[in-house]
């Protein structure tokens, strides 16, 4: 069983809608994350949440929210979907080694269409 | 601000060709480096990782030297194959409980059987 899991997988929606994408995680990590890709862009930071009570801004926070239901559950939302919001969202997970460092664990992405 | 530079892509290159793909990088103290890999409909995985100065991080026949002295992590392979096609994507993370993991644009790389 995959340890980072995303639903759905692939979404298409209009503009104007509330949609959720929602991440799971079985690692037992604290940190979660959510990118979105387009292409040729590489990947951009939305949210991030260290732990259950934290959550962050990234770069690339406006038109978007997140709850942190649970250590293993990290959710996006997006209030009223816009057609340039059309991308490859990825959640991910990290936990800190001894020496501080993180390797990030990703889940395989969904893809959402806004019309 | 920490940031990640890698060529730009796509790079093509024939079956058994030797692979380099360029990474440098900005960051204060002792960050961790990184090499993550996306196949095509998949999410990133990571290929390899280095964790202080002249520590090579190598996996599936991939390797990368952290080298501080000219800020850079270089990828190669001796011999790629048609299954090594994908996106890579060089990424730093700094040495602070605070930091967080910063990536490279991503090198499209396609094998010609």
């Amino acid at each position: 069983d995959a340890d980072v899991t995303q639903t759905p997988r692939n979404r298409i929606t209009k503009t104007g809608k509330r949609i959720m994408l929602e991440c799971s995680q079985t690692k037992g990590h604290d940190r979660m994350y959510w990118y979105r890709q387009d292409p040729g862009l590489g990947l951009r930071l939305i949210y991030y949440s260290f732990d259950v009570k934290d959550i962050n801004k990234g770069e690339i926070s406006d038109g978007y929210s997140v709850s942190r239901q649970a250590q293993a559950k990290f959710s996006l939302s997006l209030e009223s979907a816009i057609p340039n919001q059309t991308a490859l969202y990825f959640c991910a997970t990290s936990d800190l080694s001894a020496g501080g460092q993180e390797t990030q664990y990703f889940g395989p992405g969904t893809r959402l269409l806004v019309l | 601000g920490d940031s990640v530079t890698q060529m730009e892509g796509p790079v093509t290159l024939s079956e058994e060709a030797f692979l380099t793909i360029n990474c440098t990088y900005t960051a204060t103290g002792y960050p961790s480096l990184f090499w993550y890999v996306q196949y095509p409909g998949e999410g990133l995985q990571l290929l390899l990782k280095a964790t202080k100065a002249d520590d090579k991080g190598s996996n599936k026949g991939f390797e990368a030297t952290y080298r501080k002295e000219t800020t850079s992590f270089h990828l190669e392979k001796g011999s790629v194959q048609v299954s090594d096609s994908a996106v890579y994507f060089c990424a730093l993370s700094g040495d602070s409980s605070a930091s967080k993991i910063i990536f490279g644009s991503g090198t499209r790389l396609s094998i010609r059987p």
